[in-house]
């Protein structure tokens, strides 16, 4: 699986859009981009997951470089609640053995 | 529609104690996955397994740990003369039979302090 590279840690004021870079320039063409995140003491949490083009859920958006050598999260609009840290993974969809590799993840800090 | 269940949330064994550590996973999943996470650490995997079979147990230490994923009941993460180093967060998570998205469910967590 391709590594990413995340900043170890970043603020963002309540109700900014959080923006959470992750570079993955080794990244094959058949692997995606997901996201998780672990809100303190609780168990990782899915937020979203793409291949290229831009994606959107409820939870947040996934815009990744026409390269795909690199994405960002965005959290349109942060709470206190979306303080956690947040991991960027690069896996291959459907591979038979289907572990998530964590790395160490951005350590988000939503400010009042 | 219940979670990953994982139980007990919290249990404290002595050196030398063995500790069982059960996780059921979401209903209709069939693949559950152990992770463990030391004080201030990461996420490291431990196992990967689904119904009866070991599918990559490449984190799991090569002694004294142990998993299985019965034909029916809970999978059950084993550590047998537990040490202090044991202490940690042991998270279980599951995915369904066909699940090339790769999506994760995890539970809360079995917090494990060895005094």
């Amino acid at each position: 699986d391709a590594k990413t590279t995340q900043p170890t840690s970043m603020d963002c004021a309540e109700g900014r859009a959080a923006n959470l870079p992750c570079n993955h320039s080794t990244i094959s063409g058949n692997e995606y981009v997901y996201w998780y995140r672990q809100i303190h003491s609780q168990g990782p949490q899915y937020i979203i997951h793409g291949l290229k083009n831009n994606e959107t859920n409820e939870m947040a958006s996934l815009i990744i470089t026409e390269d795909r050598k690199s994405s960002t999260l965005i959290l349109p609009h942060a709470t206190l609640r979306d303080t956690a840290v947040y991991y960027c993974i690069v896996r291959v969809r459907g591979q038979g053995a289907q572990k998530l590799v964590f790395g160490q993840g951005t350590r988000l800090t939503i400010n009042p | 529609n219940a979670g990953v269940m994982q139980n007990p949330r919290h249990l404290v064994r002595r050196r030398g104690q063995e500790a069982r550590l059960r996780c059921s996973p979401m209903k209709g999943h069939s693949h559950v996955y152990w992770y463990r996470q030391l004080p201030e650490e990461g996420l490291k995997f431990m196992v990967y397994l689904q119904k009866e079979n070991i599918i990559d147990e490449s984190g799991m230490p090569k002694e004294r740990f142990s998993a299985e994923f019965p034909k029916e009941g809970p999978s059950i993460l084993r550590i047998q003369q537990v040490v202090r180093g044991d202490s940690a967060a042991y998270f279980c998570a599951s995915s369904p039979e066909d699940s090339g998205a790769n999506v994760l469910t995890f539970g809360a967590g079995s917090r494990l302090t060895v005094l």
